[in-house]
């Protein structure tokens, strides 16, 4: 079945730091993948997507570029700042498919 | 824009009561998803709808019922509450089969 591995969390940098959460995946097909946020106390964000093999999403400077090749999705921010410090969800949905498959989530705490 | 409208937002209940909680969307997504977000496990499909009146099973639907008598409205019942339920539930609605979904704020349920 589908499956995705993110990296174990915490990870704790300071601010202006670079940021890399990896994220694995095992498919059939072709997903679509995901990357969301969760502030405490508040639902899931949809951050970023890509839908297809060398696709790169990006929003609020955080990035991530489909690898079919090596079957992942890393997020990447250049510069993070404390107001970063979320829980980070990597997610996949299949084509046909209605459910999205998380990873555990990767807490991220930026400090000053 | 609403978005996607969960009640109520914190609820504790009684081991054998029913319950319903309440899932709205104004955005005239077809797909419909309650998930259960647990420490530990991640987050796990309940039941999904792909449309008015068209629901199924996910990943852990014993103990729920839904049903999806418009496009708007998603509601999810606990038939008879027990302590393995307590939970943050989310609602979610997507637009299509490669897109992301957009979350509600969730409803954290108790069980004693």
């Amino acid at each position: 079945g589908d499956s995705v591995t993110q990296m174990e969390g915490p990870v704790t940098l300071s601010e202006e730091a670079f940021l890399t959460i990896n994220c694995t995946y095992t498919a059939t097909g072709y997903p679509s993948l995901f990357w969301y946020v969760q502030y405490p106390g508040e639902g899931l964000q949809l951050l970023l997507k890509a839908t297809k093999a060398d696709d790169k999403g990006s929003n609020k400077g955080f990035e991530a570029t489909y690898r079919k090749e090596t079957t992942s999705f890393h997020l990447e921010k250049g510069s993070v700042q404390v107001s970063d410090s979320a829980v980070y969800f990597c997610a996949l949905r299949t084509g046909g498919g209605n459910k999205l498959t998380f990873g555990t989530g990767t807490q991220l705490k930026v400090e000053l | 824009n609403a978005g996607v409208t969960q009640t109520p937002k914190f609820q504790v209940l009684k081991t054998g009561q029913s319950m319903t909680l309440q899932c709205a969307q104004d955005m005239n997504h077809e797909y419909m998803s309650w998930y259960r977000q647990d420490p530990g496990m991640g987050l796990r499909l309940i039941h999904y709808s792909v449309g008015a009146g068209i629901t199924d099973q996910g990943e852990v639907p014993n103990g729920y019922n839904v049903s999806r008598s418009t496009t708007e409205d998603f509601p999810l019942r606990l038939l008879s509450a027990a302590p393995s339920q307590t939970s943050v539930y989310f609602c979610a609605s997507s637009p299509g089969l490669k897109d992301g979904y957009t979350f509600g704020s969730g409803t954290r349920l108790t069980v004693v």
